[in-house]
């Protein structure tokens, strides 16, 4: 059965603190491994799709990195208003569902 | 701002009851996809629609039911509704032959 483990399930830091979040998958043939922010009571926010091991990703002060078993979402020098929910995805054998791990939660406090 | 637009954003209605969620993908974008997301399972992949036609199905309980109409915007119907179906509901679309999916605002709904 395909599944997406992320961890830890919640981590605080401070401003400026760097962390990763890690997200673990089995997957045959994976169709692209997928990164979204959520806010509380939003939907998801698109943030990077990876598909080969090796391939980095950047956007502001987060990167996504990607091996044959796991992505890592680095932070670097975080801010408050990077605190929200990460989740990762992977596409389904059939390429259509997005299979879901249950996200980590960052606070950050400034 | 994704360009996916949901509504109604809330809902509370009676257990029994029906309700209609509807869905327009962003501009250009073929495929819609549904999702339920509660608090104990996450997000949950329902169904997926392609040009009107159904593509796939997940874990979709048969007292849901959804369809694409021609001008693509898509329609989650929720029937016999009971309290464990209180939940975000989430539209999702893609472009053709992309597996990047772009999410919508949601529906949250309260069943009491």
């Amino acid at each position: 059965e395909d599944q997406v483990t992320q961890s830890p399930e919640a981590l605080r830091l401070q401003e400026g603190e760097s962390s990763s979040l890690n997200c673990s998958y089995t997957v045959s043939g994976l169709r692209g491994l997928f990164w979204y922010r959520q806010d509380p009571g939003k939907g998801p926010e698109f943030l990077f799709t990876l598909y080969s091991a090796g391939e980095e990703k950047e956007k502001e002060r987060l990167k996504a990195t990607l091996t044959k078993k796991e992505s890592f979402l680095h932070i670097t020098a975080p801010k408050p208003e990077d605190s929200a929910t990460y989740l990762c995805a992977t596409g389904d054998q059939a390429g259509t569902a997005l299979i879901f791990g249950k996200g980590t939660t960052l606070s950050v406090s400034s | 701002d994704s360009g996916v637009t949901q509504t109604p954003k809330h809902l509370i209605t009676a257990t029994g009851q029906r309700v209609t969620l509807r869905c327009s993908p962003r501009s250009g974008d073929l495929s819609v996809y549904w999702y339920q997301q509660s608090l104990d399972q996450g997000l949950q992949f329902l169904i997926q629609y392609y040009n009107g036609e159904e593509r796939a199905k997940g874990n979709i309980l048969e007292r849901f039911s959804a369809q694409q109409f021609p001008d693509l915007h898509s329609e989650l119907n929720l029937s016999s509704l009971e309290l464990g179906d209180s939940a975000l509901y989430f539209c999702a679309s893609s472009a053709p032959v992309q597996e990047t999916q772009y999410f919508g605002p949601g529906t949250r709904l309260l069943v009491l």
